[in-house]
């Protein structure tokens, strides 16, 4: 069981240009979050998909986005990139009970 | 708004020590609560999951322990190794529905050998 993957595993970007993160669940899940960890930070809520559309959406402005494909795989996007969404972005899968983290995407803009 | 607290932000033991990692809430109407371990720049371990209506979970040599009325859960370590070397998060879950975890901002622990 190859357990949550993500890539890219790091990204640059710089301010106002657009990108995609991709995640892969654990086998057999089929729930995706997705969260964001600025640096000395916890994790943050962005928002969760389950059969295809967003469930819950935590505090975050409408530049993020995403999507969950038939195969429970899940793309979060960030339009308008600006400095301060430089983070850690982690995704999540589940089936109903406890989280599973992958080992998240380095995001930075310059 | 529930906020999670997390003290100390950073705790230096020298090996074989046991020690407290503390977590504490401002709302206690809660779901379950997890610890985490993160190494650096990696994804988030989970350790131990507490149930609302469970007191502590152990695993090993970690012990957690969850007191809602006071809204506070701690983390039992018993003796400390390098391996330990790492942040813990508290995240709690405030309603059955949903993934949004609360996380606080964690405690680096790090053992010296």
């Amino acid at each position: 069981d190859a357990g949550v993957t993500q890539s890219p595993t790091h990204l640059i970007k710089t301010r106002g240009q657009q990108v995609t993160l991709r995640c892969s669940p654990k086998s057999g899940h089929d729930t995706v979050s997705w969260y964001q960890q600025a640096l000395g930070q916890g994790p943050q809520f962005i928002f969760q998909y389950y059969e295809e559309e967003e469930r819950q959406r935590g505090n975050f402005p409408d530049r993020f986005s995403g999507h969950q494909f038939p195969n429970y795989s899940s793309e979060l996007n960030v339009n308008a990139l600006l400095l301060g969404d430089s983070a850690l972005y982690l995704c999540a899968s589940s089936l109903g009970g406890a989280l599973f983290f992958g080992p998240g995407t380095r995001l930075t803009v310059l | 708004k529930q906020e999670v607290t997390q003290i100390p932000a950073a705790l230096s033991v020298p090996e074989g020590e046991n020690l407290v990692l503390n977590c504490s809430f401002t709302d206690s109407a809660i779901y379950n609560l997890q610890w985490f371990r993160q190494d650096p720049g990696k994804g988030l371990t989970s350790l131990l999951l507490i149930q609302s209506s469970q007191r502590e979970q152990t695993s090993g040599r970690l012990n957690a322990s969850l007191d809602k009325s006071s809204g506070r859960s701690t983390l039992y370590i018993a003796a400390s190794q390098p391996g330990d070397s790492a942040t813990y998060l508290c995240a709690l879950k405030a309603n059955q529905a949903g993934t949004a975890l609360i996380f606080g901002k964690g405690t680096t622990l790090s053992v010296s050998s």
